[in-house]
């Protein structure tokens, strides 16, 4: 069974700081990889994509992707409170597969 | 390009009735792929609709069911309704040709049972 892991949370930063998500799969032969953000009673809207091992860079927010050792983290820079969020890490695997399969998320709180 | 919408934004029901959600793609997408997102645990896949046809199908009771429309709009349904259904249902729709492809969600439905 496919298996997205990410630390519940909260994950709790200073404003300014560095927040560092990090996600974990079981399948091997994912190819595909996004992080969505969702704030509170709110739908889930895509912050990032990445395929390829690596940084990938989007303004204050960087994800990075190693194959290797199956994981997908998400770093954000100089950190606000509307950063404050639960961030969902999603996973595609090969082989034409249509759904991702979604981790359960991490909560971050950024503190002014 | 308008997003994904998604009617009604705010349900109540009572337990043992059913419900219709309705959801409209992004134009030109052709998946659209229902969820069903409590804080227990957090964001189950119910079933995805391809060209009106039921592509993939989570692990959800067959009071689940739903359909697609010929200009992809899809409907889900949920009969003889139960209070631990009460959750927020989301839509996604994509272009729906596989492998890398991004998933955008509608604003969803939230549904109390009471």
């Amino acid at each position: 069974q496919k298996e997205v892991e990410q630390n519940s949370g909260p994950l709790s930063v200073p404003e300014g700081a560095i927040a560092s998500l990090n996600c974990t799969y079981s399948d091997r032969v994912s190819q595909s990889f996004f992080w969505y953000r969702q704030y509170s009673g709110k739908s889930p809207e895509l912050i990032m994509s990445i395929y390829s091992n690596g940084d990938k860079e989007d303004g204050r927010f960087t994800a990075q992707l190693n194959k290797a050792s199956q994981y997908v983290s998400l770093l954000i820079r100089d950190s606000q409170p509307s950063d404050s969020a639960t961030y969902l890490c999603a996973v595609h695997a090969s082989g034409g597969s249509y759904i991702p399969t979604f981790g359960r998320g991490t909560s971050l709180i950024v503190h002014p | 390009k308008a997003g994904v919408t998604q009617t009604p934004r705010y349900l109540i029901k009572t337990r043992g009735q059913q419900v219709t959600l309705s959801c409209s793609p992004i134009s030109g997408h052709r998946s659209v792929s229902w969820y069903q997102q409590t804080p227990g645990q957090g964001l189950q896949f119910l079933f995805e609709y391809f060209s009106e046809t039921q592509r993939n199908k989570g692990n959800f009771p067959g009071r689940f069911s739903g359909r697609q429309f010929s200009n992809s709009r899809s409907e889900m349904n949920v009969s003889t309704l139960e209070l631990g259904d009460s959750a927020l249902y989301l839509c996604a729709s994509s272009f729906g040709a596989g492998g890398q492809e991004t998933q955008y969600f509608g604003p969803g439905t939230r549904l109390l049972v009471l």
